[in-house]
């Protein structure tokens, strides 16, 4: 069985300030690891994936996350937070490519000026 | 990106009928396509995989007589609320995957039934 279990549903930051959105994973094989942002009433946008590789994952708008094993973690980041970052974003697990995802619950970025 | 579309985007119906939200992959063959529903301020949760000739597969949980799921070309799936309720009401997600590769979201689907 897989999971994924993000800490903090509401994070706060200043605009410029360091973004940072937690992820843990549970997995009994070698994960594929997912960031999506939602925008409100629209689908999912894949922000980036790690699948096997490099461990460092650069993304779209800025963002990246590194996968630690040993941490069991795949956490978002972003050096400066623009307003239009805020959205909902969610952490997402798989078995493998083209499988159905396991979603976590979701965090919700505010942005303030 | 390969594209999926879903139709319509949004809908309202009242207690007891039917509706049908289509999710259509623009660019490619899905052989498989999944089925999520977000309730408000949630995350989303499968209710079911689709694969292109066959019946779907349900989630634990998620009614296959309630929920029918048809799969016919590889270019469609369809999701049909049947005998809908107020507690139905939610956010459904498509999306859509060829082979073994990535799957591709669709913009989702609100209903809401009164």
């Amino acid at each position: 069985a897989q999971s994924v279990t993000q800490l903090g549903s509401h994070v706060s930051v200043s605009e410029g300030a360091l973004v940072l959105l937690r992820c843990n994973y549970s997995s009994s094989v070698p994960p594929y690891l997912f960031w999506y942002v939602q925008y409100p009433n629209q689908g999912l946008q894949l922000l980036l994936k790690y699948t096997t590789g490099a461990t460092l994952v650069k993304g779209i708008n800025g963002f990246e996350a590194e996968f630690k094993k040993s941490e069991t973690s795949f956490h978002l980041t972003k050096p400066s937070a623009h307003m239009s970052d805020a959205a909902e974003y969610f952490c997402a697990v798989s078995e493998g490519s083209g499988y159905a995802l396991n979603f976590g619950k979701g965090t919700s970025l505010l942005v303030t000026p | 990106g390969a594209v999926v579309s879903q139709h319509p985007s949004r809908v309202i119906c009242k207690s007891g009928t039917s509706v049908k939200i289509e999710c259509r992959s623009l660019d490619f063959q899905a052989t498989t396509m999944f089925w999520y529903r977000q309730f408000p301020k949630q995350s989303l949760m499968l209710m079911a995989t689709s694969n292109e000739g066959s019946k779907a597969t349900y989630e634990q949980g998620v009614e296959k007589d309630k929920f029918l799921i048809n799969h016919a070309s590889l270019t469609l799936s369809t999701l049909t609320v049947t005998s809908a309720h107020p507690e139905d009401s939610s956010f459904y997600i498509c999306s859509a995957r060829q082979g073994n590769n990535e799957q591709f979201f669709g913009p989702g689907t609100r209903l809401t039934v009164l």
